[in-house]
């Protein structure tokens, strides 16, 4: 069954500390990837998106992402977080046979500390 | 820069009752699309509507839910007969094309007592 995996429901990490979040997708062919962000109590924001080509990718706010077509993988980091990177972000795919149906992964709930 | 608006930003209701969330999309975007977040669960799609008409639908967008472009900027979800399990964030997006980045609304919460 299709399906979209963040293995991690929540990450605390120290500012100015590295981030990943990990998402893995199982689909037979590979789909259209994002990462999108949630503040709490605000709609979701796009980070970044992967289409083809370079599979290293550089959106907002200083996040990249690395698809890794091996290992249906495609992983969000941060070298240095900020205060205001504590979120929940989403990771999302798109199939090219559908109408922009995105489906969501559970999400990972980003906590943090000074 | 361009955005995605929706009203209201909450919306109480009582069961049984019918519900009509707005939406303006981004202006030049052709695509739209509605979502839901249930508290503490993953963001789920309902639908996908281009051209006047739906592409795509969920199972969860049964006869209890439209649909509708009623001009050139709204673009309306409208819940007939609300029940409890409808209480949700909804999101509205927009993209320019199927398989294009989607836009998202900051949405609206939806409570049904």
């Amino acid at each position: 069954a299709q399906s979209v995996t963040q293995p991690d429901i929540h990450i605390t990490v120290s500012e100015g500390a590295s981030l990943e979040l990990r998402c893995n997708y199982s689909y037979g062919a590979t789909p259209y990837l994002f990462w999108y962000v949630q503040s709490p109590g605000q709609g979701l924001q796009l980070l970044l998106k992967y289409f083809s080509g370079d599979t290293l990718v550089q959106g907002i706010k200083g996040f990249e992402a690395e698809f890794k077509r091996s290992q249906s993988s495609f992983n969000l980091r941060k070298p240095s977080v900020h205060w205001s990177d504590a979120a929940e972000y989403f990771c999302a795919v798109g199939l090219t046979d559908s109408w922009g149906k995105l489906q969501f992964g559970a999400g990972t709930q980003v906590v943090v500390t000074p | 820069e361009p955005e995605v608006t929706q009203t209201p930003s909450h919306q109480v209701t009582q069961m049984g009752q019918e519900v009509i969330l707005r939406c303006v999309p981004i202006s030049n975007h052709l695509y739209f699309y509605w979502y839901r977040q249930i508290l503490g669960q993953k963001v789920e799609f309902l639908v996908s509507f281009y051209n006047n008409e739906i592409s795509e639908k969920s199972e969860i967008f049964d006869d209890q839910f439209s649909v509708e472009r009623p001009d050139g900027s709204n673009f309306t979800l409208k819940i007939r007969s609300t029940k409890l399990e409808d209480s949700a964030m909804y999101f509205c997006a927009s993209s320019v094309g199927p398989n294009y980045e989607q836009y998202f609304g900051p949405g609206t919460r939806l409570t049904v007592t």
